[in-house]
């Protein structure tokens, strides 16, 4: 299995208070991702990074903020929580290096929020 | 929006029994995967095939692609309960550069019944 651990896995958390997701991972791979899932819309992009320092915004980054500060760890901030956040959130790697794409994402088993 | 739509959204078979999964999509893409994801798990990468291939095989995998209609199946031969799980199409419309990405389909839901 690749290297990947979220923390927490499972977070309760009330509305309007500040919420940090951990994805930590062990195979130097370039790409990170994070991904919400819920009931009838699968998993939707929020944020992504292709190196250190270097994230860009997915297709649905409204509430959310990241950072990679090194090669292992990206961050996943909700600033203010809102009950729309409530969801499963996950994180892939991938070693996607242009000219050797292999294509594959590696996802960790999630972090289940609920915003009351 | 989702850039794949995966059909039906719901299947129930069998054991024993082959199931076959659709997959649309809308632009143009560079390849596409199907994903496995069980109850409560992270996804789990099935297959990839490129947008200049036409069929893959994977053990009891067979996925196909047609970038004309835009659409891709999945299909599970001999299935087991042990394939029951959530499948998921994803694509990428990667051309170089750093925005490689995949954007998923909603998934079918599939049971295996003993």
């Amino acid at each position: 299995d690749a290297g990947i651990t979220q923390s927490p896995r499972h977070k309760v958390t009330e509305t309007g208070t500040p919420v940090t997701l951990r994805c930590h991972q062990t195979e130097n791979h370039r790409y990170m991702y994070w991904y919400r899932q819920d009931p009838g819309h699968g998993l939707r992009l929020i944020h992504y990074s292709y190196g250190v320092k270097d994230t860009d915004k997915g297709e649905v980054s409204d509430g959310y903020s990241v950072s990679r500060s090194k090669t292992e760890d990206f961050l996943l901030t909700l600033e203010s929580a809102t009950s729309s956040q409530t969801s499963v959130y996950f994180c892939a790697i991938s070693p996607n290096s242009g000219a050797s794409n292999t294509g594959e994402l590696f996802f960790g088993e999630g972090s289940r929020l609920t915003v009351l | 929006s989702q850039q794949g739509e995966e059909d039906p959204q719901a299947l129930s078979i069998q054991e024993g029994e082959n199931a076959t999964m659709n997959c649309s999509y809308k632009t143009s893409i560079n390849n596409l995967q199907w994903y496995r994801q069980n109850s409560g798990r992270g996804l789990v990468h099935l297959i990839l095939i490129r947008s200049n291939e036409r069929e893959k095989h994977s053990g009891r995998l067979r996925v196909t692609l047609d970038t004309s209609k835009k659409s891709s199946s999945l299909l599970i031969t001999a299935s087991r309960a042990a394939d029951t799980a959530s499948y998921f199409c994803a694509t990428d419309a990667f051309r170089g550069g750093s925005n490689y990405k995949l954007t998923f389909g909603k998934g079918t839901l599939l049971t295996v019944n003993p």
